[in-house]
């Protein structure tokens, strides 16, 4: 099994441009989230799903969307990217909560 | 809403040797789970160890151990014989239980972990 994948593993964007950040997993989980990591600030979640066709705000949603269209795939996307985006972008997923979270690799993005 | 508070930045412990991260929360649940992730330069995140909050037992996992005292509201993890590859960052992170929602996980903001020969 791959787990979480995430693409892609970096990208610049220039300043307005829009793009999307792909996270599918093999797993069959439920659940699955999209986190942005700062320096020095941990984890915040973005956005989150509890299913297919369901989605709702996490702690910092402001400039993104989100669309969960089939359990598997949890497409993150960035319109009219500013550099307080800048960061590194995590996708996650999981079945139960005890179990805590599968994660993908990462992407890192810099706006410019 | 909950927080985790790690307040040891940074840490470094020399090889073979044993050291302790903190990590102390807030939450008015009765119900949860604690987890210690591992972030080594790869940047990957790797669960080291979970702690059920209804279990009085604590966790361990090969050399690495927790101390959850729920009253006090802390979840240390030590580490035992440290090794090179144990260098990385260390999050702490709090998931409420049976809540109906889902399942989200609140992070510290780490503790960076250097391991010297």
């Amino acid at each position: 099994n791959a787990g979480v994948t995430q693409t892609p593993k970096f990208r610049i964007l220039k300043i307005g441009q829009s793009m999307t950040l792909q996270c599918t997993q093999d797993m069959n989980h439920n659940y699955m989230y999209w986190y942005r990591q700062d320096p020095g600030m941990g984890l915040k979640l973005i956005y989150y799903s509890v299913g297919a066709g369901i989605t709702d705000k996490g702690e910092v949603p402001n400039g993104y969307n989100v669309s969960r269209s089939t359990t598997e795939d949890f497409p993150l996307r960035l319109e009219l990217a500013a550099p307080s985006q800048t960061s590194v972008y995590f996708c996650a997923s999981t079945q139960w909560e005890g179990d805590g979270y599968t994660f993908g690799s990462g992407t890192r993005l810099t706006v410019v | 809403a909950q927080t985790v508070t790690q307040s040891q930045p940074e840490m470094s412990v020399q090889e073979a040797e044993t050291v302790t991260l903190s990590c102390t929360y807030d939450t008015s649940e009765s119900n949860y789970y604690l987890f210690w992730y591992k972030q080594p330069p790869s940047r990957q995140m790797i669960l080291v160890i979970r702690q059920e909050a209804y279990k009085q037992q604590n966790a361990t996992e090969n050399r690495f151990s927790v101390n959850f005292q729920k009253a006090a509201k802390s979840f240390s993890l030590k580490i035992s014989d440290s090794q090179l590859g144990d260098t990385a960052m260390y999050f702490c992170a709090f998931m409420a239980g049976n809540t109906g929602t889902a399942s989200k996980l609140t992070f510290g903001t780490g503790t960076r972990l250097q391991v010297t020969l």
